[in-house]
Parts: C-alpha cells; structure tokens; sequence
C-alpha cells in the first residue's frame, strides 16, 4: 500500500500570503489528485492528475510534482481558501488518500 | 446536472449488515466507474472499492480491510450504486460516501453509519 504523507498537518496564513501544501508518497506514483474540503461537507475534486484545476477551482491555484513528491500551492490565500486538504493516489491499489492538511486564515 | 444521493444509513449491532443506495443523475450511468469511499469523524476519507463501467464489464476491486464483508454493485436500469456491508464492526462507523470517476469528480452528501450495541 502506497502510504501519502502531507505536510504541515495545520497551518494558519494570512489573506494575500503565498501557501504551499506537500504530499509525499512512500513509492512512485504516476500522478495526484487533491480534494477540498470544508467543515460538514463532502471533499470535491480541486486539482486532478497533479496539476490540473477541477471546473470552478480559481486559478491562484496551481498543482505541481512527479515521482514521490507533490505539491498544491495558492498563489495568494483567500479567505475562502480555509478548508482541509487531501492528496490521493490512483497509480495503484488500494487507491490511498492522504491524512490531510488543515489550513486557516489568519 | 451531476446529482449523487446515498441512502440507508443508520445505526447497526456489531455483526450486522447493512446496504447503503447511491441515486445517480444527471449523467449517462453506464460510462462510468463507480465508488465508495468512507470517512470517519475527525480523520482522512478511505477508499472501499469500486465497479468499473460498461466497457469494462462491471467487474469490482476492494480495498484489503473490507474485501469479503463488502460488495458492490449497480442495476444500470435504475442509475443506482449499492455498498451491502456485512460482518459490521465499530471501527466502520464512518460517513459513507459514492463518488464517480477515476478522479471520483462528483460525491454525494454522505450517509452515517454507526456500528454499536
């Protein structure tokens, strides 16, 4: 099992701040996906296939990596940004996810 | 519009079973890969299993922790998901959700299912 490390596990960044999030992978996988997700609702789709932005995500958002690390970075934080977030793997099985970063504003 | 509606959650005795409904719309159902995922309060989102779509004969993986107490299946006439969970334990207590797509693109709102006596 491919076991998806994220890192920091909570961070706080004020409105304007640049945040990068990582996801690392303990084997090489061939692509990420991240999800967002708010408090009391369902995760959604936010960047597939590492760098790709899901239909509604605001383009402050970019995704980046290969091999065994990935990264989700916001190029300027919104207050709406504040949610928790997941990488996952769908290179091979079982399909993992990560244990997730909270992310608040300052 | 994308809709997925689970139904059928609630409250079970450890060793029982339960079958968990996802309503799909708003899409043709037959095309596409189907899943479960679950999430237990305060923690990361768990991967169940899935159903591969038509081209792919409908054929299921599992995940190794429910393989043998979980199975999945479709009826593509009614556009429905089900998840028919035996052999309950607490530690499947958990929101479960239905998703579809490789890149699991669309969840539904959750179902809760409490395993305890």
């Amino acid at each position: 099992e491919i076991v998806l490390t994220q890192s920091p596990t909570t961070m706080a960044a004020s409105p304007g701040e640049k945040v990068t999030l990582t996801c690392r992978a303990s084997s090489s996988v061939s692509y990420m996906h991240w999800y967002q997700q708010r408090s009391g609702t369902s995760p959604k789709l936010w960047i597939y296939e590492t760098s790709k932005l899901a239909s509604g995500v605001p383009n402050r958002f970019s995704g980046s990596g290969s091999g065994t690390s990935y990264s989700l970075t916001i190029n300027s934080m919104e207050t709406e940004d504040a949610a928790t977030y997941y990488c996952q793997q769908g290179s091979s099985y079982p399909l993992t996810f990560g244990s997730g970063t909270k992310l608040e504003i300052k | 519009e994308v809709k997925l509606l689970e139904s059928g959650g609630g409250l079970v005795q450890p060793g029982g079973s339960m079958r968990l409904s996802c309503a799909a719309s708003g899409f043709t159902f037959t095309d596409f890969y189907m899943y479960w995922i679950r999430q237990p309060a305060g923690k990361a989102p768990e991967w169940l299993g899935f159903i591969r779509n038509k081209a792919n004969g409908y054929t299921t993986e599992y995940n190794p922790s429910v393989k043998g107490r979980f199975t999945i299946s479709r009826d593509n006439t009614q556009n429905m998901l089900y998840l028919q969970m035996n052999t309950l334990r607490a530690e499947d207590t958990a929101t479960y959700y239905c998703a579809r797509s490789w890149a699991l693109d669309y969840w539904g709102q959750g179902v809760m299912v409490t395993v305890s006596s």
